[in-house]
């Protein structure tokens, strides 16, 4: 089975700061990679897929990047509404695997 | 408007079994790959279950001879047969549409199973 980490667990942060999340995986899965964001309560959102590519709808502040192991989702300034999980998820093969989450805190 | 709807969730005891019902709307079902996945209290998202459009059936170690996805295409809804339910079990359960290869766009609200005694 894939397994995906990401750093860090938690991050705390201000509105306007740049945030990096970075997601690996155990091994290759080309570009086979999604970000999601998860509000209490609610089903996960797609941001990004193929690992670079903004869902219709996702503010351009959101950009994804890399590839094989090493995956980054970047908020470019944080707004009040991104305080939230991130998972990555890999859908390289079966069984598909999600990332622990990062937790972005103010 | 394409939508997903889980139903069947609720309190069953160890060793109990439960099928979750997720109905879809506005799309055919039958035309994409689709999955259930959970999530504990305060816990991350773990993938339960898949059906591929050609009713191939996938699923992960941990609920692997436990569970059985399925689907009704009259009905356009598919389902999650969970037998011998364990605590562990314990999870707010989504059903989810895979769009190709790439990820899944389409989630429904979630259902809440307890496994509890």
């Amino acid at each position: 089975d894939i397994q995906l980490t990401q750093s860090p667990s938690f991050l705390s942060a201000s509105v306007g700061d740049r945030v990096t999340i970075t997601c690996r995986a155990s091994q290759d899965i080309s570009s086979y990679l999604a970000w999601y964001q998860q509000k209490p309560g609610t089903a996960p959102k797609l941001l990004i897929y193929a690992a670079s590519t903004l869902q219709s709808g996702v503010p351009s502040r959101f950009s994804g990047s890399g590839s094989g192991t090493e995956f980054t989702l970047t908020i470019s300034s944080l707004q009040p509404e991104d305080f939230a999980t991130y998972y990555c998820q890999q859908l390289n093969n079966y069984p598909i695997t999600f990332g622990p989450g990062t937790k972005v805190e103010i | 408007e394409e939508q997903l709807v889980e139903s069947g969730g609720g309190l069953v005891q160890p060793g109990g079994s439960l099928r979750l019902s997720c109905g879809a709307s506005g799309f055919i079902l039958s035309t994409y790959d689709m999955h259930w996945v959970r999530q504990g209290a305060g816990k991350g998202l773990e993938w339960v279950s898949a059906m591929g459009v050609a009713g191939d059936t996938f699923y992960p170690g941990s609920v692997k001879g436990r569970f059985t996805i399925s689907r009704d295409t009259a009905k356009n809804s598919f389902y999650l047969q969970m037998n011998s339910l364990r605590s562990g079990d314990t999870a707010v359960y989504y059903c989810a549409r895979r769009w190709a290869h790439w990820y899944f766009d389409l989630w429904g609200r979630g259902t809440l199973v307890t496994v509890s005694s």
